[in-house]
């Protein structure tokens, strides 16, 4: 089975700017969440979509959001870009139930210049 | 809310010597419990996850965490460390006072293994 696959693997931005990123969960997976990694706070949950809706959100601001579509790929969007959304941004699918295993996608790595 | 703990930002170790990262959790009622393992430039991996089965859970690379409900704890263990175990690792958990399948991180550990 193919895993978690996350596009683009880094992307260089400047405020300002926004940005879309892209994650295709494994196969027959409904659930995907999306979490910031920075050295400062750490691994940070921003959502989850199962089936096309929001289910969770984070303590994020409105620049962060996100969308699911029919075939589970999602996309999480960031606008006017701050100098403090540089980070790795990680992406899990899983089949939605708490205790499933959510298995993570190696990441894209904002810089934010 | 839950929460996750861990204890030692960094923990250094000898190779082939005992490895112990220690988690302890708030909730209100067992929650599922997981451990992830982090390399440079990688995503998360898991290790293994208690589900509300057996206390003691067997995962992968021959680690091994005990769920302790009095001392709300989880910690991971190995007995001999590996200069390949030298990664971050994250205490992780869910459910059931939240829906769906939203985690809540500890810190993290960074684990140096000497050799």
């Amino acid at each position: 089975k193919a895993g978690v696959t996350q596009t683009p693997r880094y992307l260089i931005k400047t405020r300002g700017q926004q940005v879309t990123l892209s994650c295709s969960p494994i196969s027959g997976h409904r659930s995907v969440s999306w979490y910031q990694q920075t050295p400062g706070q750490g691994l940070q949950f921003l959502f989850e979509y199962f089936s096309e809706t929001q289910r969770n959100k984070g303590n994020f601001p409105g620049r962060f959001s996100g969308r699911q579509f029919s075939n589970s790929r999602s996309e999480m969007n960031v606008s006017t870009l701050e100098l403090g959304d540089s980070a790795l941004y990680l992406c899990a699918s899983s089949s939605g139930f708490a205790e499933g295993t959510q298995y993570f996608g190696p990441g894209t790595r904002l810089l934010v210049l | 809310a839950q929460s996750v703990t861990q204890l030692g930002s960094h923990v250094s170790v000898s190779e082939g010597a005992l490895v112990l990262l220690r988690c302890n959790y708030s909730s209100s009622v067992p929650p599922y419990l997981f451990w992830y393992v982090q390399y440079p430039n990688q995503g998360l991996q898991l290790l293994l996850k208690y589900t509300s089965a057996a206390t003691l859970v067997k995962g992968i690379n021959g680690f091994e965490a005990e769920f302790k409900k009095s001392e709300t704890s989880f910690h991971l263990t190995k007995p001999s460390a590996h200069m390949s175990d030298a990664a971050e690792y994250f205490c992780a958990v869910s459910g059931p006072e939240t829906s769906g399948s939203r985690l809540t991180f500890g810190e993290g550990t960074q684990l140096t293994v000497n050799p």
